[in-house]
């Protein structure tokens, strides 16, 4: 199975904030690595596949880069409504395992 | 407009065995390279793959569960059941269901979840 390793595991930011978490897979995936947001007691929200299309309805200031093993999601201006949990998941063969999770906590 | 939704008995007793059930509207399971995948996650922690049908009925498990899963799917109902045996304390989880999607792009591609159902095993 291919181990997602995502970092860091929290993050306390500000509104206005650049944010920018990674995430590393065990083998090379391509470009088949999706990021979702999660809010406390609500399912897992899609906001990027292919590692950097943004999702339909997604605000702009989601991006997504990366290839191969190494990933990143950028989150440009960080608005109240971010603060959640984000996991990466790679996309390329079963189980698509995800990273453990990165909480944005208000700093 | 796509929707999935799970349902299961809230509270289960340990060695028995859980049905899980998704729902959904929107598209059809007939339908080349759709599938429905079961997703969990324990309190406090993170998502777990568990098993995935496809359109083919081609059926994919997590190996650790493997012996312990079967995934089957009702096309006329537009369902996706999930049955796991011999449940334990360690299996108290909110188990979701997501539609897939195979893509040359993308992999595959789960862009509509469930909103899940949090199921307690306890004695």
């Amino acid at each position: 199975d291919i181990q997602m390793t995502q970092s860091p595991s929290s993050l306390s930011v500000s509104v206005g904030d650049r944010v920018t978490i990674t995430c590393r897979a065990s083998q090379s995936l391509s470009s088949f690595l999706a990021w979702y947001q999660q809010k406390p007691g609500k399912a897992p929200k899609l906001l990027i596949f292919a590692a950097s299309s943004l999702q339909s309805g997604v605000p702009s200031r989601f991006n997504g880069s990366g290839s191969g093993t190494d990933f990143t999601l950028t989150i440009s201006s960080l608005q109240p409504e971010d603060f959640a949990t984000y996991y990466c998941q790679q996309a390329n063969s079963f189980p698509y395992s995800f990273g453990q999770g990165t909480k944005l906590e208000i700093k | 407009q796509v929707t999935l939704r799970e349902s299961s008995p809230a509270l289960v007793k340990p060695t028995q065995t859980l049905t899980l059930t998704c729902t959904f509207s929107g598209f059809s399971l007939t339908t080349t390279a759709m599938s429905v995948a079961w997703i969990r996650q324990p309190p406090g922690k993170a998502l777990e793959w568990l098993a995935r049908i496809d359109w083919d009925d081609d059926k994919y498990y997590i190996a650790s569960l493997r012996t312990r899963l079967t995934i089957s799917k009702d096309t006329s109902k537009n369902q996706v059941v999930l049955t796991m045996t011999d449940m334990d304390p360690v299996d108290t989880a909110t188990y979701f269901c997501a539609r897939g999607t195979v893509s040359a792009v993308a992999g595959t591609l789960f862009d509509y979840w469930g909103q899940g159902t949090l199921v307690t095993v306890s004695s």
